[in-house]
């Protein structure tokens, strides 16, 4: 069936550095991929998306890319700070999937002052 | 202000006791989602409706029910079936289109006494 599967699992970075993480999905068809950021004790949010007619986003310290003949996408966080600490969902526009969307795993992000 | 709301934020259930979530959203979207999240974990699929009146079983539905009498609601039953209720629950709602952005509402929290 369809996945998403997401990498690292738990990350660690010096504030001021940067920060990748990195998605794989299977449905070929796939053409949306939005990147969820959720805060402790919250809901995830929004904070970026892509669609496959674009092979990059940019948007302030946050940049998605997208490699659709190796059907892999990646978070970009530059100049980390302490708010950029939670979990990070990848997620896929999936086809055969009820919700219609496949979430990765997460990722949470920890920033070291 | 436009957005989904949970209510409440924490809940208690007793054993052998059913008890409902609120979910409410006023974006005059068409499909709402029920996630349930464990510790550390992703997000997995309970129930999801696309039309006032009609819903569907997710991935983990067995010992939850929904109803979806109005567009802007879509309460989530924890029946006393679901022997393991512990988890932060995820409520979502989209605009029906061809690639569909997921809207989160704050979760509620359910622990079992």
């Amino acid at each position: 069936g369809e996945n998403v599967e997401q990498h690292p699992s738990t990350l660690s970075v010096q504030e001021g550095d940067s920060a990748v993480i990195k998605c794989t999905y299977s449905d070929s068809a796939s053409n949306y991929f939005p990147w969820y950021k959720q805060e402790l004790g919250k809901g995830p949010q929004l904070i970026i998306d892509i669609r496959s007619n674009v092979g990059e986003k940019k948007d302030q310290r946050i940049a998605v890319t997208l490699n659709k003949t190796a059907k892999h996408f990646s978070l970009h966080i530059t100049e980390t700070q302490p708010e950029d600490s939670a979990v990070y969902f990848c997620a896929a526009e999936g086809h055969s999937s009820a919700s219609k969307i496949i979430f990765g795993s997460g990722t949470r992000l920890s920033i070291r002052p | 202000d436009g957005g989904i709301t949970q209510s409440p934020k924490y809940l208690f259930r007793k054993e052998g006791q059913n008890v409902t979530l609120s979910c409410e959203q006023n974006l005059n979207h068409d499909a709402m989602y029920w996630y349930r999240q464990d510790p550390g974990q992703g997000l997995r699929l309970i129930y999801y409706s696309q039309i006032v009146n009609d819903f569907q079983k997710g991935d983990i539905a067995e010992g939850y029910s929904v109803s979806r009498e109005k567009k802007e609601s879509f309460p989530l039953t924890v029946t006393s079936a679901q022997k393991n209720p512990t988890a932060f629950y995820l409520c979502a709602s989209t605009q029906t289109g061809v690639q569909e952005t997921q809207y989160f509402g704050p979760g509620t929290r359910l622990l079992v006494l």
